[in-house]
C-alpha cells in the first residue's frame, strides 16, 4: 500500500533562519506531488507541484522554494524565513498514472515563525 | 480570489441526526469535485468524489450532490456520529482529463456533533 510522511511534525524557527521540510512516497512511482499551506481557519492554498524529477511549478509568488530530487521525494525549503511563513504545511501526492483526481496527503507539519 | 466557497463556516447537529454541508463555486469548467474531512492537527482526508456528468454519488453514510445550474455542491452524512465531527471541505479541479494539478479548495465548515 502507499504511504506518505513527512517530517518535522513540528518546528519552530526563528525569523531569518533557513527551512527544510521534507516529504517522502512510498509505495507508487512518478506520483504528482505537491506542497499546500493552511492558515489558521482557512482552507488550503497550493504553494507548489511536480510532476516528476527536477519539475517544479510554482503556484504563487513567495519566500519559499521547492524540489524534487528523487522521484519520491519533495522538499520544501526557505533561505530566510518570515513570520508570514507560520502555518500547517501539507504534502500530498496523486497517481500520476491514475485519472481518480485523489490527493493524499501527510500528516502535516506545523511551522511556527517567532 | 477563491472559487470555492462554504455557506455556513460552523455546523453543529445531534448525534443520529443527519448533516448537510454547502458548498458553491464559481468556474463553470470546472469538470471534478471532492469532498475532504480533515480532524484538528492532521491531514485531509479522502471522503467522496463527483464529476462533472454526476448529479448524485453515495457512499458509506455520504452522498454528495452536484447542481451544475447553481454551481452548488453538498455533502450529506447520514446518522451523524461523534467520529465526524471534522472540518470538511469541497475542492474543485479545473484541470484537464481529470489531473489535479488545480485543485482549488474552499475554507471548510466544521462540523460539531453532540451527544
Amino acid at each position: 500500500s502507499q504511504t506518505i510522511h513527512q517530517w518535522p511534525a513540528t518546528l519552530v524557527q526563528p525569523v531569518g533562519s533557513p527551512l527544510s521540510l521534507e516529504c517522502t512516497v512510498e509505495g507508487t512511482s512518478n506520483p504528482n506531488l505537491y506542497w499546500y499551506r493552511q492558515a489558521a481557519g482557512r482552507g488550503l492554498q497550493l504553494l507548489f507541484y511536480s510532476v516528476g524529477i527536477g519539475q517544479i511549478s510554482s503556484e504563487v509568488p513567495q519566500n519559499l522554494s521547492a524540489s524534487r530530487p528523487q522521484d519520491r521525494q519533495f522538499i520544501l525549503s526557505s533561505k530566510k524565513l518570515l513570520l508570514s511563513d507560520s502555518g500547517f504545511y501539507l504534502c500530498a501526492w496523486s497517481s500520476g498514472a491514475a485519472n481518480t483526481g485523489e490527493l493524499f496527503f501527510g500528516e502535516g507539519s506545523r511551522l511556527t515563525v517567532l | 480570489g477563491e472559487s470555492v466557497g462554504l455557506h455556513l463556516p460552523t455546523l453543529s447537529v445531534q448525534e443520529g441526526d443527519n448533516s448537510i454541508i454547502n458548498c458553491a463555486y464559481s468556474n463553470s469548467a470546472s469538470d471534478y469535485f471532492i469532498w475532504y474531512k480533515q480532524e484538528s492537527g492532521k491531514g485531509p482526508q479522502f471522503i467522496i468524489d463527483i464529476r462533472s456528468n454526476m448529479d448524485k454519488r453515495q457512499g458509506q453514510r455520504v452522498t454528495v450532490l452536484l447542481n451544475k445550474t447553481v454551481k452548488h455542491l453538498s455533502l450529506q452524512i447520514a446518522a451523524t456520529q461523534p467520529g465526524d465531527s471534522a472540518v470538511y471541505f469541497c475542492a474543485e479541479n479545473r484541470g484537464s482529463g481529470g489531473s489535479n494539478y488545480k485543485l482549488t479548495f474552499g475554507k471548510g465548515t466544521l462540523l460539531t456533533v453532540n451527544p
